[in-house]
C-alpha cells in the first residue's frame, strides 16, 4: 500500500531563516506530487505541483520554492523566512497517469514564523 | 478555469441528526468530485467520492449526490456523532494537476 511522509511535524523559525520541507512517497513510482498551504481555519491553497523529476509548476508567485529531486521525493524551500509564511503546509500524491484520480495527502507540517 | 464554493463555512447540529454540506463548481468539464475530512491537527482524509457518471454513492452514514446539470454536490450525513465532528472540504476536477477544493466546513456534533 502508498504512504506518504512528511516532516518535521512542527517547525518554529525565525523571520529571515531558511525553510526546507520535505515530502516522501512510499509504494506508487512516478507519482503527481503537489504542495498545500493551509492558514488557520481556511481553506487549502495549491502551491506547487510536479508531474516528474525536476518537473515544477508554481501556482502562485511567493516567497517559496519546491524541487524534486528524485521520484518520490518533493521539497519545499525557502530562502529566506517571511511572517506571512506561517501555516500548515500538506503534500500530496496522485498516480500519474488516467483522469479523475483522488490525492492523498500526508499528515502535515505545521510552520510557525516568529 | 475552475472555481469551487462550499456551504456552509460552520455547521452545528446535535448528535443523531443529520448534517448536509452543499458544493457548486463552474467548469462543466469536471467529472470527479471527493470529499475530505480533516481533524485538527492532520492531514485532510478522503472520506467518499462520486464520479460523473454516477448521481448517488453512499457508504454507511454518508452519502454523496450530484447534479451535473445545476453543477452541485452535496455530502450527507446521517446519524451524527461526536467523532464526525471535523473540517470537510469537498472538490472537483476533470484531470490531473486540476482539483479545486472548497473553503470547508467545519462540522460540530454536539452530544
Amino acid at each position: 500500500s502508498q504512504t506518504i511522509h512528511q516532516w518535521p511535524a512542527t517547525l518554529v523559525q525565525p523571520v529571515g531563516s531558511p525553510l526546507s520541507l520535505e515530502c516522501t512517497v512510499e509504494g506508487t513510482s512516478n507519482p503527481n506530487l503537489y504542495w498545500y498551504r493551509q492558514a488557520a481555519g481556511r481553506g487549502l491553497q495549491l502551491l506547487f505541483y510536479s508531474v516528474g523529476i525536476g518537473q515544477i509548476s508554481s501556482e502562485v508567485p511567493q516567497n517559496l520554492s519546491a524541487s524534486r529531486p528524485q521520484d518520490r521525493q518533493f521539497i519545499l524551500s525557502s530562502k529566506k523566512l517571511l511572517l506571512s509564511d506561517s501555516g500548515f503546509y500538506l503534500c500530496a500524491w496522485e498516480t500519474g497517469w488516467g483522469a479523475e484520480e483522488t490525492q492523498y495527502f500526508g499528515p502535515g507540517t505545521r510552520l510557525l514564523v516568529l | 478555469g475552475e472555481n469551487v464554493e462550499q456551504h456552509p463555512s460552520t455547521l452545528s447540529v446535535q448528535e443523531g441528526d443529520s448534517a448536509v454540506i452543499k458544493c457548486t463548481y463552474s467548469d462543466s468539464a469536471s467529472n470527479y468530485f471527493p470529499w475530505y475530512k480533516q481533524e485538527l491537527g492532520k492531514g485532510p482524509q478522503l472520506i467518499i467520492d462520486i464520479r460523473s457518471n454516477v448521481g448517488e454513492k453512499k457508504d454507511q452514514r454518508i452519502a454523496v449526490t450530484l447534479n451535473k446539470t445545476a453543477k452541485h454536490f452535496s455530502l450527507h450525513i446521517t446519524e451524527t456523532q461526536p467523532e464526525d465532528s471535523a473540517v470537510y472540504f469537498c472538490a472537483a476536477s476533470k484531470d490531473n494537476n486540476d482539483m479545486r477544493f472548497g473553503a470547508g466546513t467545519r462540522l460540530t456534533v454536539k452530544p
